[in-house]
């Protein structure tokens, strides 16, 4: 199945805020409020930001938050720091097929 | 604090297969609802979802993979292990275990450091 779609890339300057989209269908981002977003460093491991659309686990900071409209999903980072600067994936419950879990292609965050 | 670590050969040659195995550290492996999953990521690209095994043994594989993948669980050593035949280059990726809880959307919340897996001969 085809892969949910993010920009490749976004950029922003300390202290703004910047918002990563992640479009599917009604069979996974739509139809469903079962939105992962992952962070990923060079050469580390992706790490859990944002689950349910909108949760954010223990120890994530505030600063990132997710939403969902129709069939789109967003990543919202606000109060940008050099540290954010990574990959970001989103992922998605699907009902599509027996897999039922598919990623994003990932988008590039650059803070400038 | 629960601890993954992938380990296996990081050159295999083409046809051959693949096996990983993926140690678990900090919590049993049996107890609990998650399932134990494996993930790769090629160089520069995105993240690819391989399968996942439950504490029951249920297993779930990528329809695109499925043909050629295995994944079981060794509970006696806490360990899970991936196995995906007749490889080719296309296989080559960094691959990494994880654990998603067994809950709708199956978030990932801790995954191995990963392991760089090369197919060629």
């Amino acid at each position: 199945q085809s892969a949910l779609t993010q920009p490749a890339s976004v950029s922003g300057s300390p202290g703004q805020s910047i918002t990563i989209s992640c479009t599917g269908t009604s069979s996974d981002v739509g139809g469903y409020t079962y939105v992962s977003w992952y962070q990923q460093h060079p050469g580390k491991a992706p790490k859990l930001m944002i689950n349910d659309v909108n949760n954010r686990p223990s120890g994530i900071s505030n600063r990132f938050s997710g939403s969902k409209s129709g069939n789109t999903a967003s990543l919202t980072i606000s109060g940008l720091q050099a540290e954010d600067e990574a990959d970001y994936y989103c992922s998605s419950y699907t009902s599509s097929s027996t897999s039922d879990v598919i990623f994003g292609g990932g988008t590039k965050l650059t803070v400038l | 604090q629960v601890q993954l670590q992938e380990s296996g050969p990081g050159l295999v040659k083409p046809s051959q297969t693949l096996s990983l195995t993926c140690t678990v550290s900090g919590g049993s492996i049996s107890i609990g609802s998650y399932y134990w999953s494996w993930i790769r990521q090629p160089a520069g690209k995105g993240l690819e979802w391989i399968g996942r095994i439950y504490t029951s043994g249920s297993t779930n594989y990528n329809p695109s993979l499925k043909s050629r993948v295995t994944i079981s669980v060794d509970t006696s050593k806490n360990q899970f292990s991936l196995n995906l035949s007749s490889v080719t280059a296309g296989d080559t990726a960094v691959y990494y275990c994880a654990r998603a809880s067994a809950v709708p959307g199956m978030p990932i919340d801790y995954w191995g450091q990963g392991t760089q897996v090369t197919v060629s001969s």
